[in-house]
C-alpha cells in the first residue's frame, strides 16, 4: 500500500497563477483532509471531506476550494495563488475507529 | 474552543536517556481523542501515538508511552532510551467536531527534541 500520495512535491507559482494540488489514497478511508503549516503555526486545517460527495471548510478556507473526486481523491485548488499561500501543504485520510490521520509527504508550495 | 498548548519549543536530551514532551489540552467535550505525530527533518507526519478520552489505560507504543492525566487535562509523551533517529519536531493534537458532520485534528505549535551522542 502507498498510504497517502500527494502531487507534486515542490511547486513556485507567480502571484495571481493557479494550480491544484493532487491527494489519493489507497487505504479505503471515508475522510480526507487539507491542512497547512507555517513555520511557528501547526497545522490547520483547510478543508475536509468527510465522506464522499460531502466537503466542509475548516480553519482556514478563503482562497481555496476542494474537489471530492471519489473516495480515493480529494483536491485542493488555488484559483489565484498569493503570497501568503506560501506554505507546506498536507493531505491526510483517516479511519473511522479512532479517527487517526494518516499524513501524505506534503506539497512545498512558494509564491512569488 | 477546543486548544492544544505545547509550552516547550525546544528539548534537548542525550542518548539513552528518557524525555518526556508537554502537552496540556482544553475541552468541554466528555468524548475526546488525543495524538502524538513525529515530523522529521525530511517533512514527513508521523502517526505516533493515541489515547482516548476514555481509556483507563495509559496507551504505549513501543519506546512511545503517553501519560494521560485527564484532570490535569494533560497528555504527555514520554519516549524512553531515546535514540539519534528521534531527534525531530513532535506535534499533540486532538480530535475536533466539525460542524456536527465530521472530525478534524487540532494541533499545538510543536516541540523540536534533539538528541545528542
Amino acid at each position: 500500500n502507498a498510504g497517502v500520495t500527494q502531487t507534486p512535491k515542490f511547486q513556485v507559482l507567480k502571484t495571481g497563477q493557479s494550480m491544484t494540488l493532487q491527494c489519493a489514497q489507497d487505504m479505503n478511508h471515508n475522510s480526507m483532509y487539507w491542512y497547512r503549516q507555517d513555520p511557528g503555526m501547526g497545522l490547520r486545517l483547510i478543508y475536509y471531506s468527510a465522506s464522499e460527495g460531502t466537503t466542509d471548510k475548516g480553519e482556514v478556507p478563503n482562497g481555496y476550494n476542494v474537489s471530492r473526486l471519489n473516495k480515493r481523491e480529494f483536491s485542493l485548488r488555488l484559483e489565484s495563488a498569493a503570497p501568503s499561500q506560501t506554505s507546506v501543504y498536507f493531505c491526510a485520510s483517516s479511519n473511522p475507529s479512532r479517527d487517526t490521520q494518516y499524513f501524505g509527504p506534503g506539497t512545498r508550495l512558494t509564491v512569488l | 474552543a477546543q486548544k492544544i498548548t505545547q509550552t516547550q519549543p525546544g528539548m534537548f536530551v542525550q542518548e539513552k536517556e528518557a524525555v518526556t514532551l508537554d502537552c496540556t489540552y482544553d475541552t468541554s467535550d466528555q468524548s475526546y481523542g488525543l495524538f502524538w505525530y513525529k515530523q522529521p527533518s525530511s517533512g514527513e507526519m508521523i502517526f505516533l501515538i493515541y489515547q482516548g478520552s476514555y481509556d483507563e489505560q495509559n496507551a504505549t507504543e513501543g519506546r512511545y508511552s503517553l501519560n494521560f492525566q485527564k484532570a490535569r487535562k494533560s497528555a504527555n509523551l514520554v519516549i524512553s532510551a531515546s535514540q539519534l533517529g528521534d531527534s525531530a519536531m513532535y506535534f499533540c493534537a486532538m480530535r475536533e467536531l466539525y460542524n456536527q458532520a465530521g472530525t478534524a485534528l487540532i494541533f499545538g505549535k510543536g516541540t523540536t527534541l534533539s538528541v545528542s551522542s
